[in-house]
């Protein structure tokens, strides 16, 4: 067990929809950061957040937005729900700086577009 | 990221070591290797990562060449329990907290 939990565990929604999926960091972690994993792929980072700032983002729509809380709990946001959107989510808390590669990873939300 | 190369695959006999190799050649001076698995349906676990110098804690070993090009993760005696997909990643100095996950090597260890 990482100390980093997800919610919901599972979610199914309609193409178009719009989704919020949340995550509680390992105590003392003030960084977190995303990812999605479609079937059989490795994870794809979506973005990172540093002291409730975006640091970082991969290659994603600006329809993917998070925000992060002064606990440093995360929400990922995804707006106009597409199909290929159904993935594992991830999300992982980390120390900033040299120890950012060093992440923590939750049991992810498993999100269902149809 | 420095481009990894891992097998797609591998098997060990439950008890024996386990080593799981990555190529890296293209690695910078100053890039860290790492080393997460990812049992099926959990989120990724990190396992170790290292420089130049090798590496050991409670879960694994890592070797790096001398050259850098390449290392090895060991897991000295594997379980059932270490059946998983293990991925090397080298992220960019200057980005930490991107990972970039390649396809990974999937390990299975059998009784």
């Amino acid at each position: 067990e990482t100390g980093v939990t997800q919610s919901p565990t599972h979610l199914i929604k309609t193409r178009g929809q719009q989704v919020t999926l949340r995550c509680s960091s390992q105590s003392g972690h003030n960084t977190v950061s995303w990812y999605q994993q479609a079937l059989g792929q490795g994870p794809q980072f979506i973005f990172q957040y540093y002291r409730e700032e975006e640091n970082g983002r991969g290659n994603f729509p600006p329809r993917f937005s998070g925000l992060q809380f002064p606990n440093y709990s995360s929400e990922l946001n995804v707006n106009a729900l597409e199909l290929d959107d159904s993935a594992l989510y991830l999300c992982a808390s980390s120390l900033p700086g040299g120890l950012a590669n060093e992440q923590y990873f939750g049991p992810g939300t498993r999100l269902t577009v149809t | 990221d420095a481009k990894t190369t891992q097998p797609p695959s591998m098997d060990c006999a439950e008890g024996r070591a386990a080593n799981l190799p990555c190529n890296h050649s293209t690695i910078s001076g100053n890039e860290y290797v790492y080393w997460y698995r990812q049992i099926h349906s959990q989120g990724p676990q990190y396992i170790i990562h290292g420089l130049k110098n090798n590496e050991t804690n409670e879960m694994a070993s890592l070797i790096i060449t001398e050259d850098r090009k390449s290392s090895t993760l060991i897991l000295p005696h594997a379980t059932l329990r270490d059946t998983a997909v293990y991925y090397c990643i080298v992220p960019l100095y200057n980005q930490g907290g991107k990972l970039i996950f390649g396809q990974g090597t999937e390990l299975s260890v059998k009784p």
